[in-house]
């Protein structure tokens, strides 16, 4: 089975410092691999996703993510840091299903703080 | 685009009583719709895969007969806790794949916070 691993719970950065939030993956093939952010009061957004087309990719709001296969990882950063960007941030990976789709494997979660 | 809506954002009932949470795709028709539960400052866990005009698939150790699921339409899937107790008290979250799209992609609802005194 796919799994996840956050390796923080909380990050802490001030506003305009850079952003790194780790992710290390388990997976037995080639997976999708995604980050989602979520506000309180609000549903889930999709940041990135990653489906082996470029190694890193680029998601809204100036996150990026980079999948690296030797290392099984795909942290998130962003350059600098907003107010706006404290949340919570979700690593997540695709797992295969007999169904059509495909079920959705989160991590832990880790808590973006950003202070001025 | 893609939007999903949750009514109620929040319910709070007495043990021992069903309720009814609805999960709808906005703009977009969903064959498949999935529902989630968080408790407090943990992850996301997958409950069940709704299929619409099916019956919903649980994930282990979810009991279907206390999670009842029913996806009646493309646009409209409902969770009823039945018989909830407190420690049915978490927050719910449903989300959409849509029809004919990636298989991969869900796009989620704002979620409700049941609270069960």
């Amino acid at each position: 089975a796919q799994s996840v691993t956050q390796l923080d719970s909380h990050v802490s950065v001030s506003e305009g410092t850079p952003v790194l939030l780790r992710c290390n993956y388990s997976s037995s093939y080639s997976p999708s691999l995604f980050w989602y952010v979520q506000h309180p009061n609000k549903g889930l957004q999709l940041l990135l996703k990653y489906t082996s087309a470029a190694t890193l990719v680029k998601g809204i709001n100036g996150f990026e993510a980079e999948f690296k296969k030797s290392e099984t990882s795909f942290h998130l950063t962003k350059p600098s840091a907003h107010m706006s960007d404290a949340a919570e941030y979700f690593c997540v990976v695709s797992d295969l299903m007999n169904t059509g789709f495909q079920k959705l494997v989160f991590g832990t979660g880790t808590r973006l703080l950003v202070s001025p | 685009g893609a939007v999903v809506s949750q009514h109620p954002s929040r319910v709070i009932c007495k043990s021992g009583t069903s309720v009814k949470i609805e999960c709808r795709s906005l703009d977009f028709q969903a064959t498949t719709m999935f529902w989630y539960r968080q408790f407090p400052k943990q992850s996301l866990m997958l409950m069940a895969t709704s299929n619409e005009g099916s019956k919903a698939t649980y994930e282990q150790g979810v009991e279907k007969d206390k999670f009842l699921i029913n996806h009646a339409s493309l646009t409209l899937s409902t969770l009823t806790v039945t018989s909830a107790h407190p420690e049915d008290s978490s927050f719910y979250i449903c989300s959409g794949g849509i029809t004919g799209g990636n298989t991969d992609t869900q796009y989620f609802g704002p979620g409700t916070r049941l609270t069960v005194l």
